[in-house]
């Protein structure tokens, strides 16, 4: 089955640095990768998505690249604020088939 | 429009008791997910239903189960409680069709095995 690895674990920046975390997967069939922000005692909420048939995608301060010849994709967050301080879960899945497979997560702290 | 609904939200049990846990989707969402959450180890699938259906289900042993109502409505059956299920039991929901999409999360159920 597919296998999602995220680097690093945790990452602490200063505010106003970019913050990069890193997934790689197994599977290369599959085609979507969703990351998911969860903020302490509360409930993954998604921040930004990606589809195979495209390399890179932005939203604001955020961006997700996507390397499916490497297998590995990216959220990239630039200018970081306090409230970016949270656990950020990669994910990936393929085709049909619903399953989403999740990174073990990355906690971002980021330094006022 | 109302969230995902999970309840319990807290619950202690002992070893060898078993728990069932509800999850109410948002209204019109046909899929339901569930994960389970611990420290270190992420967000683990357990299983997917579609319209009463189990359309994808997880590595995980038999003692885990569900069921999906009619109303969309699902829960989720862990029997003979182990220490290792003591976990964050979270529900997700989402249309279901046309493609993999934004999963929307309830709060979860925590459960404490002791």
């Amino acid at each position: 089955g597919e296998n999602v690895e995220q680097h690093p674990s945790t990452l602490s920046v200063q505010e106003g640095d970019s913050a990069v975390i890193k997934c790689t997967y197994s599977d290369s069939a599959s085609n979507y990768f969703p990351w998911y922000k969860q903020e302490l005692g509360k409930r993954p909420q998604l921040i930004i998505d990606i589809r195979s048939n495209v390399g890179e995608k932005k939203d604001q301060r955020i961006a997700v690249t996507l390397n499916k010849t490497a297998k590995h994709f990216s959220l990239h967050i630039t200018e970081t604020q306090p409230e970016d301080s949270a656990v950020y879960f990669c994910a990936a899945s393929r085709g049909s088939n619903y399953k989403l497979t999740f990174g073990k997560g990355t906690l971002l702290t980021v330094n006022p | 429009k109302a969230g995902v609904t999970q309840t319990p939200r807290y619950l202690i049990k002992t070893r060898g008791q078993q728990v069932t846990l509800s999850c109410s989707p948002i209204s019109g969402h046909r899929s339901v997910s569930w994960y389970q959450q611990t420290p270190g180890q992420g967000l683990q699938f357990l299983f997917e239903y579609f319209s009463e259906t189990q359309r994808n289900k997880g590595n995980f042993p038999g003692r885990f189960s569900g069921r999906q109502f009619s109303n969309s409505r699902s829960e989720m059956n862990v029997s003979t409680l182990e220490l290792g299920d003591s976990a964050l039991y979270l529900c997700a929901s989402r249309a279901g069709t046309g493609g993999p999409g934004e999963l929307f999360f309830g709060e979860g159920s925590r459960l404490t095995v002791l």
